[in-house]
């Protein structure tokens, strides 16, 4: 069971709007950047959403980051059957070690 | 272009070891911090492994003395030598490159079966 916690599940229909939570603590979100990462099936993790709120380049701005306390959420606006994927927080531990949040499975 | 790839995964014995090797182009790992992620099947990530660009090494608790993660500058390549492997061990393992606060690139992983 990891540290960050996550619902297991979400799900919408194409076109609306999703969150995802991620809830920690002092010693982690609470002092620490919040990544998201997207999995796609079969594939490996693709960073999302890095220092709370940034985009890489090439992600589009449909995804977006937040984070206030000890908790974080993604957003994910006009949602496509394409963005069916599992989704990770993480985040640091003391500023040392990294985590990872259980995931969340998103249906479209 | 960065790209990695990560190799030495296979079906392994109880108790034994494996390296894995993870080749890095398109960046020095000399300069950059690195990390060593697993998922087990049909679960989620967990981080296991740091090395900085500076040397200094970190682990998470499970894998602590059995585990070891170093870097070939020359060859350009970072390694996992696991030791007394255990059935939770099975995995599949990323390596990953870590840019500040996040993991921004990733390689396509390699299998790394427990099995009594």
């Amino acid at each position: 069971q990891s540290v960050l916690t996550q619902p297991p599940s979400v799900s919408a229909a194409p076109g609306q709007k999703v969150t995802i939570s991620c809830s920690g603590s002092s010693s982690n979100i609470g002092n620490n950047y919040v990544s998201w990462y997207q999995q796609l099936p079969g594939t490996a993790p693709k960073l999302l959403i890095y220092d709370n709120n940034k985009r890489p380049s090439g992600i589009p701005d449909r995804f977006s980051g937040s984070k206030s306390g000890t908790s974080a959420t993604l957003g994910i606006t006009g949602l496509q059957t394409g963005d069916e994927a599992d989704y990770y927080c993480g985040t640091w531990n003391n500023s040392v070690t990294a985590l990872f949040g259980g995931g969340t499975k998103l249906t479209v | 272009e960065v790209q990695l790839l990560e190799s030495g995964g296979g079906l392994i014995q109880t108790g034994g070891s494996l390296r894995l090797s993870c080749a890095a182009s398109g960046l020095a790992l000399s300069t950059n911090h690195m990390s060593w992620v697993r998922q087990a099947p049909g679960k989620g990530l967990e981080w296991v492994s740091i090395i900085y660009s500076g040397g200094n090494t970190y682990y998470v608790d499970s894998v602590k003395g059995r585990f070891t993660i170093s870097r070939d500058n020359f060859q350009n390549t970072l390694y996992l030598q696991m030791n007394s492997l255990r059935a939770e061990d099975t995995a599949v393992y990323y390596c990953a490159v870590c840019s500040g606060w996040f993991f921004d690139f990733w390689g396509q992983g390699t299998l790394v079966t427990v099995s009594s």
